[in-house]
C-alpha cells in the first residue's frame, strides 16, 4: 500500500542552524512529492514538489527537497532557520490511480528556538 | 482572488445532529476533495470528485457524504455525527485530476461533536 513516513515527530532546532526534514515513501510508480508547511492555525501551503528531471528542487521561503530513488526519500532542509519558520510540515506523495490523491505523511513539528 | 473557501470555520455541534460544511473554489477546477487531519496521523483523503456528478470514497468515508451538483462547490454532509468525527477538516482542489496538479487547500473547518 501506498505510505509516507515521517520519522521525526517533532524537531528543535536554533534559529540560524541548519535543518533537514526527514520523508520516505512507498510508491510502486514514480512519484509525484510534495512537502507542505502548515503555521498554526493554517491552511497547507505548498512548499515544493517533485514531478521529474532534476532531483534537488527548489521552493519557497529558501527551502529545498532532494529525491533519491534508491532510497525512497525525499528530504527537505534549509541551511538556514528563521524563527517563522516554526510550523508543522508534512511529507505527501499523489497517487495517480485515484486521480490527485495525496497520501500524507504524520507531519514534523518543527519548533526553532533563539 | 483565486481560493478554496470553507464554511463554517469553526463548529460545535452535538451527537447526531446532521450538518454541512461547504467548500467553493473560484478557478473552475476540476478535481475536489475533502480530507480530515488528526493528531499523529497527518491528513486522511475521505472523498473525492473528479468532476460534476463524479464522486468516490477516499480512505475514511465512514459517516460521511458528498455532492457536486456544480462545478464549484463540494459540500461534505455529516448525517449524523460521532464524537470520532472531531476533528480539522480541509477541502481541496485542482485544475484535473492528474497527480502533477497543484491542489489548493482551504482554511480548514475545526468540527468538535460533544
Amino acid at each position: 500500500a501506498q505510505s509516507v513516513t515521517q520519522p521525526d515527530i517533532h524537531i528543535t532546532v536554533s534559529e540560524g542552524a541548519s535543518l533537514e526534514l526527514r520523508c520516505n515513501y512507498s510508491y510502486g510508480a514514480t512519484p509525484y512529492l510534495f512537502w507542505y508547511v502548515q503555521s498554526p492555525g493554517q491552511g497547507l501551503q505548498l512548499l515544493l514538489k517533485y514531478f521529474s528531471g532534476d532531483t534537488l528542487v527548489q521552493g519557497i521561503k529558501g527551502f529545498e527537497a532532494e529525491f533519491k530513488r534508491s532510497q525512497s526519500s525525499f528530504n527537505l532542509r534549509k541551511p538556514s532557520v528563521h524563527w517563522s519558520d516554526a510550523a508543522e510540515y508534512f511529507c505527501a506523495v499523489a497517487i495517480m490511480e485515484y486521480g490527485n490523491k495525496l497520501v500524507f505523511g504524520a507531519g514534523t513539528i518543527l519548533r526553532v528556538k533563539s | 482572488e483565486a481560493q478554496v473557501t470553507q464554511n463554517p470555520r469553526y463548529l460545535i455541534t452535538v451527537t447526531g445532529k446532521k450538518l454541512t460544511v461547504t467548500c467553493s473554489q473560484n478557478m473552475n477546477h476540476e478535481y475536489m476533495s475533502w480530507y480530515r487531519q488528526d493528531p499523529g496521523l497527518g491528513l486522511r483523503q475521505i472523498y473525492y470528485s473528479m468532476n460534476v456528478e463524479v464522486t468516490d470514497k477516499g480512505d475514511v468515508p465512514e459517516g460521511y457524504k458528498v455532492s457536486r451538483k456544480e462545478k464549484r462547490n463540494f459540500p461534505l454532509i455529516l448525517e449524523s455525527p460521532s464524537p470520532n468525527q472531531t476533528s480539522l477538516y480541509f477541502c481541496a482542489s485542482s485544475l484535473r485530476t492528474s497527480g502533477a496538479d497543484e491542489q489548493f487547500f482551504g482554511p480548514g473547518t475545526r468540527l468538535t461533536v460533544l
